[in-house]
């Protein structure tokens, strides 16, 4: 049973548009949610991150927004660059003994 | 610099070779995982170490071990490795304070 969940596998958009990259939980215990980005040959990068008691945080391209009635977060990423191209990792917290919990990844293609 | 190192970063064996992935962290951290990455399925974790002498399973902990006698390093061990463990290995680091984790770049094993 995937607690979090990506369900688009990949996403094109075009450079200086924006990128919404979604990601929906199913356990309302989780109070903290992590964007983490990951290129090729790398280990994942924390990129943003938000609790329970806030509905948007930003960081300056990107910001990720939380709506936990429909337990559902989003990460926005205005404009969208060429190094934006990566995996994205969506990812709730705790889990049982303090763990992460992860979604599938969303690959992220920025067409020049 | 601080950063999670492994080695190897690519590895070949075959089918009950036992091996060991080593893991070192720089950051005095306390808590050390290990994740497995498959198509699909996003990062699950392996095993987990909340500090020196201190581990227990993750979601996926059969046919692994771990060890933590020192606070930085966390190695990983496959004592009869089969098919099924062809993967792309991550190991990460945490304070325990906050969520946000700090990645080893990877190991990816193919048992044959």
């Amino acid at each position: 049973d995937q607690q979090v969940k990506q369900n688009s596998p990949s996403l094109s958009v075009q450079e200086g548009r924006i990128s919404i990259l979604n990601c929906d939980y199913t356990n309302s215990m989780f109070d903290y949610f992590l964007w983490y980005k990951k290129y090729p040959a790398e280990g994942p990068t924390f990129l943003i991150s938000i609790s329970s008691i806030k509905d948007k945080n930003e960081d300056g391209r990107f910001t990720v927004f939380l709506n936990k009635s429909a337990k559902h977060l989003s990460l926005h990423i205005v404009p969208s660059q060429p190094g934006d191209s990566a995996v994205y990792f969506c990812a709730a917290g705790p889990g049982s003994n303090y763990q992460l919990i992860w979604g599938a990844g969303t690959k992220l293609i920025i067409k020049p | 610099e601080a950063q999670v190192t492994q080695n190897p970063r690519y590895l070949i064996t075959v089918t009950g070779k036992k091996l060991t992935v080593t893991c070192s962290q720089n950051m005095n951290h306390e808590y050390m995982s290990w994740y497995r990455q498959d198509p699909g399925l996003g990062l699950r974790q392996i095993y987990y170490s909340m500090n020196v002498e201190v581990t227990d399973k993750g979601d996926v902990p059969e046919g692994y071990k771990v060890s933590r006698k020192e606070k930085r390093n966390f190695p990983l061990i496959l004592e009869s490795p089969s098919p099924n463990q062809t993967s792309l290995y991550f190991c990460a680091s945490w304070t325990g304070y906050h969520y946000e984790q700090y990645f080893g770049p990877g190991t990816r094993l193919t048992v044959t």
